[in-house]
């Protein structure tokens, strides 16, 4: 049971917008940002989005992170086939003295 | 560029002992916090704890608190990550991770350390 709470999985067609929506509390979400990861098969994560809506650079702009008092969301846009992969949104947790993750949301390119 | 590099997969017994190194070149090591992240087979990402360099301070999942330790040696600039009394569930594949300079976010990965415990 993760603290913060995705979708298992979302699909889409190419060139759709598509949305994870990420669901925390006020000790986690409330209080700190939301990071958004990329994994894929056999490789590390990769930081999408940090500080709940900036993006590293190299990370294209199809992208976009968001936050409302205990939530967020990763949005899609333009839907590529190299985008199926999972995602995870992270927060700090206050009461935890550590940082969450959600469990992750398979995204797949009908 | 920075880097960081773990050490090779690692088989061990359950109730045996684990040490996996993490070694980092491109940054000051002492600079921000060490995270160690798993993910066990078919499962999502599990934080493990985190680390001061400078302190030594850490902090760690309560799942896994008591059998764990993350330690770090600055001369070499090379965090650890042990963990005892293995388990069967705590096979997975184990990341150090450095945290970012403007928020808390876990910036650089490492390639991933996986450590499997068979009987």
């Amino acid at each position: 049971q993760s603290v913060l709470t995705q979708p298992p999985s979302i699909s889409g067609t190419p060139g759709q917008w598509v949305s994870i929506s990420c669901s925390g509390s006020g000790s986690n979400i409330g209080k700190n940002a939301i990071t958004w990861y990329q994994k894929l098969p056999g490789a590390a994560p990769k930081v999408l989005i940090f500080n709940n809506f900036e993006r590293p650079s190299g990370i294209p702009d199809r992208f976009a992170g968001s936050q409302s008092d205990t939530s967020g969301a990763l949005a899609i846009s333009g839907l590529q086939s190299e985008d199926e992969a999972e995602y995870y949104c992270s927060s700090w947790d206050g009461s935890l003295n550590g940082v969450v993750f959600g469990g992750g949301t398979k995204v797949t390119v009908l | 560029q920075e880097h960081l590099v773990q050490s090779g997969a690692e088989v061990r017994r359950p109730g045996a002992s684990v040490k996996v190194s993490c070694k980092v070149t491109g940054y000051s090591f002492t600079s921000v916090d060490f995270n160690w992240v798993r993910q066990a087979p078919g499962q999502g990402l599990e934080w493990v704890g985190w680390m001061n360099p400078t302190s030594g301070e850490a902090n760690y999942a309560p799942k896994i608190q008591g059998r764990v330790s993350m330690t770090r040696n600055y001369s070499i600039s090379t965090a650890y990550l042990e963990l005892r009394s293995l388990r069967s569930e705590d096979t997975a594949v184990y990341y150090c991770v450095r945290t970012g300079l403007s928020g808390y976010y876990l910036k650089s990965w490492g390639q991933g350390t996986l450590v499997t415990v068979s009987s």
